[in-house]
């Protein structure tokens, strides 16, 4: 199957920076890309949805100034966590849709700490 | 929107029998059903998935059916196997946009 890539696969930062993950669709292009975050023992909760060429759909809740997404190309969406605080690390994961065959696959994920 | 409830949290089987998790979703449009494999650390994985137009389909030791009436639908695993162990998560989606996850079950293969 298709193949998406997500880098880095792991950031330790300090509190107060800000941190940027890569979501990498390497063998197809993806006009959406999808961004999730998952907490320890918990499911895969959607923050947003990336689009190419324009701003991001945020779900509620999700605070758009501070998980910026920025969707460069058919096939590069990046996420960064601005002002970084403890309770903000997590499992970070993006997926991208396939058109042909319409399935979706996701990245490997990042696993953030922020200290 | 859509909410994906998923049954059970955790289960567990003998090496060799079957293992069934169980999905319910809320928004008739949705129609495309995935299943994910996540093992510690990694990104979920495709295992299988249904559209709406299929009542069942099957993968080797994997099937799902599907039930649009009753709005269910379900894993099935036979034969399991000690890597079969992790979590699995099913799903619900209009195809090609988002994905609503169910909370997951941690599936253990007691040996």
């Amino acid at each position: 199957g298709a193949v998406v890539s997500q880098h880095p696969s792991r950031v330790i930062c300090k509190s107060g920076t800000s941190v940027k993950i890569e979501c990498r669709s390497l063998d197809f292009q993806a006009t959406t890309m999808f961004w999730y975050r998952q907490f320890p023992k918990q499911s895969l909760m959607l923050m947003a949805t990336s689009n190419e060429g324009s701003k991001a759909t945020y779900e509620q809740g999700v605070e758009k100034d501070k998980f910026l997404i920025n969707h460069a190309s058919l096939t590069l969406s990046t996420l960064t966590v601005t002002s970084a605080h403890p309770e903000d690390s997590s499992f970070y994961i993006c997926s991208a849709p396939e058109v042909n065959p319409d399935t979706q696959y996701f990245g490997p994920g990042t696993r953030l700490t922020v200290l | 929107g859509e909410n994906v409830e998923q049954h059970p949290s955790t289960l567990s089987v003998q090496e060799g029998d079957s293992a069934v998790i169980k999905c319910t979703y809320s928004d008739s449009a949705s129609n495309y059903f995935p299943w994910y494999k996540q093992e510690l650390g990694k990104g979920p994985q495709l295992i299988i998935d249904i559209r709406s137009n299929v009542g069942e389909k099957k993968d080797q030791r994997i099937a799902v059916t599907l039930n649009k009436t009753a709005k269910h639908f379900s894993l099935h695993i036979t034969e399991t196997q000690p890597e079969d162990s992790a979590v699995y998560f099913c799903a619900a989606s209009i195809r090609g946009d988002k994905i609503i996850f169910g909370k997951g079950t941690r599936l253990h293969i007691l040996p």
